[in-house]
């Protein structure tokens, strides 16, 4: 079946750093990748929507600024959260999607701790 | 926009019982309900998705339901096993774009 890959699984560092989160897809081209954040026992957030080539869409209340996102090619878009600070901890998840008729595949997360 | 609820929040059953889990969604123009496991650490996994053409659908222990009229939708486990117990969150779509997920259920199956 389809597999998104989403690296690192886990981050750990010191508030001020800038951490970059990867969502690839591994065996299909993915037109649509979502992020989405996930504070503990709560549900899924919906962070922003990119397509390949094109600049994101920002969910409201969501800091473009703050959480940049990169999708340069079908298979990979990046997650950079800049200047962490404490209250960024979270559990970042993407998913990817192939085309309109199909689900929407996830990665198995990233937890972010910033000290 | 879309608005789900979900319930009940947790869900506790005996190994070899049914689970139901029931959503409601406000935006009568969502028309993709996809079911999500989501296992402690772990992504959610797809278990089963419908379309608003489509009453039921079955997947082995797995089958959803949908009322379009009146705008709600649920889950049905069957001969529930151990590895079963996880968070369960139901969606709906408008559009095949953006999902609306509900609040989850944490479903515990007792050996």
């Amino acid at each position: 079946g389809a597999v998104v890959s989403q690296h690192p699984s886990r981050v750990i560092c010191k508030s001020g750093t800038s951490v970059k989160i990867e969502c690839r897809s591994l065996d299909f081209q993915a037109t649509t990748m979502f992020w989405y954040r996930q504070f503990p026992k709560q549900s899924l957030m919906l962070m922003a929507t990119s397509n390949e080539g094109s600049k994101a869409t920002y969910e409201q209340g969501v800091e473009k600024d703050k959480f940049l996102i990169n999708h340069a090619s079908l298979t990979l878009s990046t997650l950079t959260v800049t200047s962490a600070h404490p209250e960024d901890s979270s559990f970042y998840i993407c998913s990817a999607r192939f085309t309109g008729r199909e689900p929407q595949h996830f990665g198995d997360g990233t937890r972010l701790s910033i000290l | 926009g879309e608005n789900v609820e979900q319930h009940p929040s947790t869900l506790s059953v005996q190994e070899g019982d049914s689970a139901v889990i029931k959503c409601t969604y406000s935006d009568s123009a969502s028309n993709y309900f996809p079911w999500y496991k989501q296992e402690l650490g772990k992504g959610p996994q797809l278990i089963i998705d419908i379309r608003s053409n489509v009453g039921e659908k079955k997947d082995q222990r797995i089958a959803v339901t949908l009322n379009k009229t009146a705008k709600h939708f649920s889950l049905h486990i069957t001969e529930t096993q151990p590895e079963d117990s996880a968070v369960y969150f139901c969606a709906a779509s408008p559009s095949d774009y953006k999902l609306s997920f509900g609040a989850g259920t944490t479903v515990t199956v007792r050996a």
